[in-house]
Order: structure tokens, then C-alpha cells, then sequence
């Protein structure tokens, strides 16, 4: 199974709503990744967790929350956002590059997030 | 930090070959990697090269000159399904579980 899984697909909040992203993944993967991508950009990374612990936050304004429930789970959690945040939201998982020589992230499909 | 340049569009016709190519400044440079996005889809890995040479699969090679912090992306035999975005993205040492993507090369395949 090389498959990282997102739901949902499409999501509309406010800007007062509170929500949930979900990326699963069972190729027992100990990197996680949250990026953002604008339509015709690259993929911003967000956040990085390593072994369930946070390593790389972004810069990211804390209206953006990540966490790591288990290796598998990854969740985004999304309060008061603003009309800029809309975009495609990737998650993605990898091993951990220190203990393999390649280096591959795996993209789930993405939640294409619109903040009204 | 990491900069990486590629081409913004590229047009080829089908049955052609086409290179793209990336060009990165870098600190502690570990690798390169090349990723496809179909419109609405995600990246898909492609290909990384941590060593200079080519690396081949099937109708896609990847080639890597680290002395001149130069890679491109090679296909092949170009198929309309191959429209589509194209992103290089370095790793370094900074820290080896970050990717840096390029800006992305569009390429359109013509009939």
C-alpha cells in the first residue's frame, strides 16, 4: 500500500469555523509533511513530524495547528482563517531520510480548502 | 536557504523529447528530486538523483552534475498524458527531511 489518504476532498468554512483536516497513511512512514499550494505555485512547506514529534514549523501563524495522533495519522486543525488561506492543502509522508539513501515523498490527493 | 530556477513553460509535440532543467544554489546540497502534478492532482515522485550521472526509468531520465549545481529532467517519446507540471526540489543538510521545490515547468504536449 503506497497510498497517503485525505479527507475531506473539498471543505468551505467561515472565517469563525473551526475544522479538521485528516491524512492517513500505512507504509509505516515515520516522516509526515503539511504543505499549502496556491493554483500555478509550488507546494509550501508547513510543518514536519518526525517520529509523532513536531521538527519544522514554517513560520506558520498559529491559526494553523498541527498534530500527530499516532505514526500514521496526521491532522490539520483550522480556527479563525482568513480568505488567503484558500488553497490546495498536501499531505505527504516519507522515511525518515536518515536511514535510507533514497529520499521520496509519497502526496496524498489533497483537501481543496475555501475560506469564505 | 535554497534557490532553484527552472523554465516556466515548455511546449513539445507527441513522439518528442524534451528537457527541463533546474538549476540550484544551496548550501550542504543532498539531493534532487523531480515531481509531476497533473492539474488538480498531486505531485507524484519522479525521480533523485544524489550522485552526479543519469538515472533512467522507462521514458523518464533524470541527470544530475553536482560541480555545477545543474540537474534536468529528460522524456522521452512525449505522450499527451505527460502535460502537465513539473517540479525539481533540492534536500540539504540544513535539514535532510525538508524539500525545496522549484517554481514548476508547465509543459504542454501537442497533438
Amino acid at each position: 500500500d503506497t497510498e497517503v489518504t485525505q479527507t475531506p476532498k473539498h471543505l468551505v468554512m467561515g472565517m469563525t469555523n473551526k475544522k479538521s483536516l485528516k491524512c492517513e497513511q500505512h507504509m509505516g512512514h515515520r516522516a509526515m509533511y503539511w504543505y499549502k499550494q496556491k493554483a500555478k505555485k509550488p507546494p509550501e512547506l508547513m510543518f514536519v513530524y518526525s517520529y509523532e514529534k513536531l521538527s519544522i514549523n514554517e513560520s506558520v501563524p498559529s491559526r494553523f495547528s498541527p498534530e500527530c495522533p499516532n505514526s500514521s495519522l496526521l491532522n490539520l486543525h483550522l480556527h479563525a482563517l482568513q480568505p488567503e488561506d484558500s488553497a490546495l492543502y498536501l499531505c505527504a509522508s516519507s522515511q525518515d531520510p536518515g536511514t535510507s539513501g533514497a529520499y521520496e515523498q509519497y502526496f496524498g490527493p489533497g483537501t481543496r480548502l475555501t475560506v469564505t | 536557504g535554497q534557490s532553484l530556477e527552472q523554465p516556466s513553460e515548455v511546449t513539445a509535440v507527441e513522439g518528442a523529447i524534451v528537457q527541463i532543467n533546474c538549476t540550484y544554489q544551496t548550501s550542504g546540497f543532498y539531493g534532487l528530486s523531480w515531481y509531476q502534478q497533473h492539474d488538480g492532482g498531486a505531485p507524484t515522485f519522479l525521480s533523485y538523483n544524489a550522485l552526479d550521472g543519469l538515472e533512467e526509468t522507462g521514458r523518464f531520465s533524470s541527470f544530475l552534475s553536482r560541480s555545477d549545481s545543474y540537474g534536468y529532467l529528460l522524456l522521452q517519446e512525449l505522450q499527451m498524458k505527460d502535460s502537465a507540471s513539473y517540479f525539481c526540489a533540492v534536500r540539504d543538510w540544513s535539514s535532510a527531511r525538508q524539500l525545496t521545490f522549484g517554481s514548476g515547468t508547465q509543459l504542454t504536449v501537442l497533438p
